[in-house]
């Protein structure tokens, strides 16, 4: 099955510096990459998601970029603020049932 | 749109008796609902898919005949743990699939379980 390792497990950035959260994956068949923030507590909310057929994607300060040929993709926060602080979860999917494996997580603390 | 409720919240029980978690997509017909279970300070592990009409599908290591799972509409599917024990107690959360949004899963709030 699919196994997704994310790196590192906790973070510390100061605020206004950038943030980058790394993942592998192991099943080429995977298709679907979504990064989702989850604070305590509460239920995992996605933040952006990438195609097997894109090799970058953007929103505001927030971009992922894959490598299909290396099987990794990595998330980017810039100009991290206090409130970007939660775990941020990788995760991969394929079309042969549709389950996300996660990565184990990063705790990402942003200071002031 | 793609919203997904679980009900309750939140529930204590003592050890030994079984608890229902109900998992609702509000606004969409969920093709396929999934169900994790996440540890304190751990990430999200699948514990089964569920197709409506069908048998739920396990992971490996997940007792079906204790977390029996229904999915008996295309809104609607439910987690009983039975005969819960104080090692039950996690955060279950529920995910649904629409079919339409390419692979994307909606999730549900969680409900977290405590076994005395």
């Amino acid at each position: 099955g699919e196994n997704v390792e994310q790196h590192p497990s906790t973070l510390s950035v100061q605020e206004g510096d950038s943030a980058v959260i790394k993942c592998t994956y192991s099943d080429s068949a995977s298709n679907y990459f979504p990064w989702y923030k989850q604070e305590l507590g509460k239920r995992p909310q996605l933040i952006i998601d990438i195609r097997s057929n894109v090799g970058e994607k953007k929103d505001q300060r927030i971009a992922v970029t894959l490598n299909k040929t290396a099987k990794h993709f990595s998330l980017h926060i810039t100009e991290t603020q206090p409130e970007d602080s939660a775990v941020y979860f990788c995760a991969a999917t394929s079309n042969s049932g549709y389950a996300l494996n996660f990565g184990k997580g990063t705790s990402l603390l942003v200071t002031p | 749109g793609a919203v997904v409720s679980q009900h309750p919240s939140r529930v204590i029980c003592k050890s030994g008796t079984s608890v229902k978690i109900e998992c609702r997509s509000l606004d969409f017909q969920a093709t396929t609902m999934f169900w994790y279970r996440q540890f304190p300070k751990q990430s999200l592990m699948l514990m089964a898919t569920s197709n409506e009409g069908s048998k739920a599908t396990y992971e490996q290591g997940v007792e079906k005949d204790k977390f029996l799972i229904n999915h008996a509409s295309l809104t609607l599917s439910t987690l009983t743990v039975t005969s819960a024990h104080p090692e039950d107690s996690s955060f279950y959360i529920c995910s649904a699939r629409t079919g339409a949004y390419y692979n994307e899963q909606f999730f549900g709030p969680g409900t977290r379980l405590t076994v005395l």
